[in-house]
């Protein structure tokens, strides 16, 4: 167990549709980063969220989103979901140590399918 | 930019046996870590074993151990005495350091390695 959770697990919806994923990162760990795996696009970078603020940017789609909290829990936004879309999305975090990133750690992902 | 290369799609070793899988990179950083993962059929990543680019020493944990070839950009993961549970996917992941600009993974096209009983 990596200590980062992920939910919900498995998520089933239609084309069009609009939907949330919830990341809570480590205890101590001020860095959220989400990635997108697909069969076509492999592990890919979506974005990075650093004590709240917007930290680097990835292939993230204009119609998704992401935020994170005061709490550090971050949530990842897909809107006018298309087929394309379906995929594993991964949160992981980490620690920042004297300005450096140390290892992220990931979650158990939130297998999307657009029906 | 980043590129990280896995040029072998799939490999197999039979149990017991020691298997080495490949990776090269492409970077203009200094201050870098590489990674490897790995992502079972329940598709959880668990990293394996992280190398730091200031470090010649070469990392090991346990049965897993890599050489770190940084002038060459190559980072191979050895895995020694292979055992059924080490059947995964493996990805070569690179991540810059520098928080200012963020700390991406960057990562191979993966190797699938079967372990044989």
């Amino acid at each position: 167990d990596s200590g980062v959770t992920q939910t919900p697990k498995h998520l089933i919806t239609a084309t069009g549709q609009r939907v949330t994923l919830r990341c809570s990162p480590r205890s101590g760990d001020l860095s959220v980063y989400w990635y997108q795996q697909s069969l076509d696009q492999g592990l890919q970078f979506l974005i990075q969220y650093y004590n709240g603020e917007e930290r680097a940017k990835g292939n993230i789609l204009e119609r998704f989103s992401a935020q994170q909290f005061p709490d550090l829990h971050s949530e990842l936004n897909l809107s006018s979901l298309e087929l394309g879309d379906s995929a594993l999305y991964f949160c992981a975090s980490s620690v920042a140590i004297r300005g450096n990133q140390e290892t992220q750690y990931f979650g158990p992902g939130t297998r999307l399918l657009v029906l | 930019a980043q590129t990280v290369t896995q040029s072998q799609p799939e490999m197999s070793v039979q149990e017991a046996e020691t298997v080495t899988l490949s990776c090269t990179y492409d970077t203009s950083e200094n201050n870098y870590y590489l990674f490897w993962y790995k992502q079972p059929p329940s598709r959880q990543m668990i990293l394996v074993i992280r190398q730091e680019a200031y470090k010649q020493q070469n990392a090991t944990e346990n049965r897993f151990s890599v050489n770190f070839q940084k002038a060459a950009k190559s980072f191979s993961l050895k895995i020694s005495d292979s055992q059924l549970g080490d059947t995964a996917m493996y990805f070569c992941a690179f991540m810059k350091r520098r928080e200012t600009s963020g700390s991406r993974l960057t990562f191979g096209e993966g190797t699938q390695l079967t372990v044989n009983p």
